[in-house]
Order: C-alpha cells, then structure tokens, then sequence
C-alpha cells in the first residue's frame, strides 16, 4: 500500500522568512496530494491540492511543486505570519474513489 | 450545513469498558473514515467506508470495530477499552467524483484509565 514519509516533523522559522516542508510517496499510481493545515483543538482542513498533471500550484503565500519521477512534493509557505503556526501534513490518493495516506505531520513555529 | 459531527469531544474510560464514538456527515459523502492521532504523531487510518454496507481496514484496525448502516452515519465502538487506545479520534468524509477533499470532525479526546 501507500507509504507517504514526511519531514522535517519540527520546523521554527523568523516571521517573515520561507517555510519549506517535504514529502515522498511509494505508490506511482497515487496522482491526487492534498496538504492539511491543523489548527490547535481542531480538525485538519486543507489548504492546497496538487493533481499529478500538473508540478507547481500557486495561491497567495502557499505553493506545492511535484515531482513525479522522483516521486516527491514539497509545501512553500512565504512570508511566514504567526497565524501560519500549526501541523502541517502532506497526504497521497489515486484520487477519485481512493483512501487518503497521511504524512505524521510537521509541528511549524513561526519565530517574532 | 454542519459537515462532519463527532460526539462527544471528550470521554475518560476505565479499561475494559466500551464506547461508541458517533460520527455523522450531511454532505451526503460516500466515503469515510475514522483516524487517530498520537501525541507528536500524524493520523493513522484505522477504518474506511465506501458507501453504505462496506467497510474497509486500515493500518490500525485492532480493538475497533465500525458499521456503516446509512451514507450519514459511521459510528466506531471500542468494545474493551485499554490505554493504548488513549488519543485523539478524527473522523472524516469525501466526496466520489474528482474532487477528493476530506472534510474533518473537530475530533473525540479519549483517556483510558
């Protein structure tokens, strides 16, 4: 089945500067990769999704690039604001009618 | 349009007693799923549904069972509770279809004592 491996699980960055989180995946039909931001004391809600026709997705501060070959996608988050402190994870779907894999999460600080 | 309810958002269980965690969606969603989540960890799969009448094991299925009796409901029992159960449960629901985004409960903090 599919294995999705995330990193770093811990990330502090100056308010202001990028946060880069990384993700692999095992399975090469997977073609859906959505990132979930949890809040404290809340449930994961997403904020962007890549489709595997597509390497890099843009919407406002936050971006997502894949890479099919290497079987690998990243999240960009620019310039860091204090509300963007929360777990963060990445997932893997063959979409459509598939079960959704999720990475263990990376616990980001935004440094004042 | 509420989404994804869980009940209750917290419980404390002696071990050896059982529970039903409720989860019910009104997006008229096929598939659902329950997850915990560990301390420091990410979510673990521990059951899925794809429709009324099916379930799915996860990764982590041992000590729960589920059923799938309606689209809306999705309840899952913890029939012998035992500390490592203690987590946090989230349940879940997708749509089919090309859009595949899950939509969460605000999640169940559980203690086995």
């Amino acid at each position: 089945g599919e294995n999705v491996e995330q990193h770093p699980s811990t990330l502090s960055v100056q308010e202001g500067d990028s946060a880069v989180i990384k993700c692999t995946y095992s399975d090469s039909a997977s073609n859906y990769f959505p990132w979930y931001k949890q809040e404290l004391g809340k449930g994961p809600q997403l904020i962007i999704d890549i489709r595997s026709n597509v390497g890099e997705k843009k919407d406002q501060r936050i971006a997502v690039t894949l890479n099919k070959t290497a079987k690998h996608f990243s999240l960009h988050i620019t310039e860091t604001q204090p509300e963007d402190s929360a777990v963060y994870f990445c997932a893997a779907s063959r979409g459509r009618d598939d079960k959704i894999i999720f990475g263990k999460g990376t616990r980001l600080h935004i440094l004042p | 349009n509420a989404g994804v309810t869980q009940t209750p958002k917290f419980r404390i269980l002696k071990i050896g007693q059982s529970m039903t965690l409720q989860c019910t969606q009104d997006m008229n969603h096929n598939y659902m799923y329950w997850y915990r989540q560990d301390p420091g960890m990410g979510l673990k799969l521990i059951y899925y549904s794809v429709g009324a009448g099916i379930t799915d094991k996860g990764e982590v299925p041992n000590g729960y069972n589920v059923s799938r009796s309606t689209t809306e409901d999705f309840p899952l029992r913890l029939e012998l509770a035992a500390p490592s159960q203690t987590s946090v449960y989230f349940c879940a629901s997708t749509p089919t279809g090309l859009s595949t985004e899950a939509f969460f409960g605000q999640g169940t903090r559980l203690t086995v004592v």
